[in-house]
């Protein structure tokens, strides 16, 4: 079957654009989340969807970050004025109810010249 | 100092050796410990889901968690090229909202033929 997918794989763009990037869960997944990993470094949290609770933004690094989630279906994130530290492959993941395991995307690969 | 903590490496190994990985970590509050494979430009890979402590194992690999001494370790037995990645540990708490995972920075593994 098929997995979380991310759209686009590789994004190259100028300092102070705009930019969007897509994920689509696994089919009947109801969470959602955004993970940022810098090169050499792990996850770090970004925000997390539950079916069509109000998202938990904890992790948003600034309010240049935002995300949103139609139902149980794609989500996109959406970082505006972009700066060269937004540099990173931002993931997704998704997941079945309760404690089940997070399924991740290959992510998009972002760099910010 | 992170939450959880995790050798970088890399640890370079020859093929066959058994091969260890080791998280610690400082919130008493996880119970729910991960550990994830990254190959180079791919997402992180679920490999192993343990619930508070003691052993599990799958197949070459054997988890361990001492939640004594907030130390989590991942074994690979007869250790193949294949393996060769880097191997995220994750974990989460009972208060996280859904199953919100804190990583270490991950561990690269190379396994010389």
């Amino acid at each position: 079957g098929a997995g979380v997918s991310q759209s686009p794989s590789n994004k190259v763009t100028e300092k102070g654009k705009d930019v969007e990037l897509r994920c689509d869960p696994i089919s009947g997944h109801t969470a959602l989340y955004w993970y940022r990993q810098r090169l050499g470094q792990g996850l770090e949290f970004l925000i997390y969807f539950q079916g069509n609770s109000a998202p938990d933004k904890s992790g948003l690094p600034s309010d240049r970050f935002s995300a949103e989630r139609t139902g149980e279906s794609v989500s996109t994130l959406t970082i505006q004025r972009t700066q060269q530290e937004d540099s990173a492959v931002y993931l997704c993941a998704s997941s079945g109810s309760g404690r089940s395991p997070l399924h991740f995307g290959n992510g998009t690969r972002l760099t910010v010249t | 100092q992170k939450e959880v903590e995790q050798d970088p490496g890399p640890l370079s190994v020859p093929e066959g050796a058994i091969v260890s990985l080791n998280c610690t970590y400082s919130n008493s509050a996880f119970q729910y410990f991960m550990w994830y494979r990254q190959y180079s430009r791919k997402g992180p890979e679920l490999l192993m889901y343990t619930y508070s402590s003691g052993n599990k194992e799958d197949g070459r690999f054997t988890a361990q968690v001492d939640k004594s001494s907030k130390y989590i370790s991942l074994f690979i037995r007869d250790s193949q090229p294949s393996d060769s990645a880097t191997y995220l540990c994750a974990m989460s708490a009972r208060s996280n909202a859904g199953n919100m995972l804190t990583f270490g920075g991950g561990t690269r593994l190379m396994v010389k033929p």
